[in-house]
């Protein structure tokens, strides 16, 4: 099985600030990675699909890059919006979740 | 606009089933591949199961397999979970989930989720 490991599992972070979350596969997952977003109490919502594609209706301060094992999630400007906790999720083989990153406003 | 709602959950003792079901709106259901996915309290996301658009193929992780099964009706927009033989382990909130298109995609949306709680 894949597994997934996310760092750092908090991050505290100022408004305006470039953030960047990370994930690594045990194994190359050919880009099948993806980003969630998980605000308290609230589903998860899907930012970016495939590395670095960003999903309808998620604002452009979102990005996603990386190849092979090694992936990033990049806030460009953190917004107060943002505090929420990020899960990684491949789906190269089967679906196999990181532990999440939780972001904190500083 | 895609609509998910869950439905089912509640107290269960160990060892009894409970079966979830997810009511699909907004979308032709026939058309997607469908899947559950839980999340412990404050713990992190897991994948329960994924069943094809025909219900024909279905696939688990070790976790649940022999244990659980989904299912869909798809002339009611619906997909089921029977849960048999229940753990404290699997309680947590349930979500129904729609990957994009067919096969192994990335779950574009989700249900509000319904809680599960397995407890004596």
């Amino acid at each position: 099985d894949i597994q997934m490991t996310q760092s750092p599992p908090v991050l505290s972070a100022s408004v305006g600030d470039r953030v960047t979350l990370s994930c690594k596969a045990s194994q190359n997952i050919n880009k099948n990675l993806d980003w969630y977003q998980q605000k308290h109490g609230e589903a998860p919502k899907l930012l970016i699909y495939y590395t670095n594609n960003l999903q309808t209706g998620i604002p452009s301060r979102f990005s996603g890059s990386g190849s092979g094992t090694d992936y990033t999630l990049t806030i460009s400007s953190l917004q107060p919006e943002d505090v929420a906790t990020y899960f990684c999720l491949q789906h190269s083989s089967r679906y196999t979740f990181g532990a999440g990153t939780k972001l904190e406003l500083k | 606009e895609v609509q998910l709602v869950e439905s089912g959950g509640g107290l269960v003792q160990p060892g009894r089933s409970l079966k979830l079901s997810c009511a699909a709106s907004g979308f032709t259901f026939s058309n997607y591949y469908m899947a559950w996915v839980r999340q412990a309290p404050k713990k992190g996301l897991e994948w329960v199961a994924t069943i094809s658009t025909s219900g024909s193929r279905t696939y688990y992780p070790d976790s649940v397999k022999g244990r659980f099964t989904i299912s869909r009706d798809n002339a009611k927009s619906s997909l089921y979970l029977q849960m048999n033989s229940l753990k404290s382990e699997d309680t947590a909130t349930y979500y129904c989930a729609r990957p994009e298109g067919t096969g192994n995609n990335w779950f574009a949306y989700w249900g509000q989720g319904t809680l599960v709680t397995v407890s004596s």
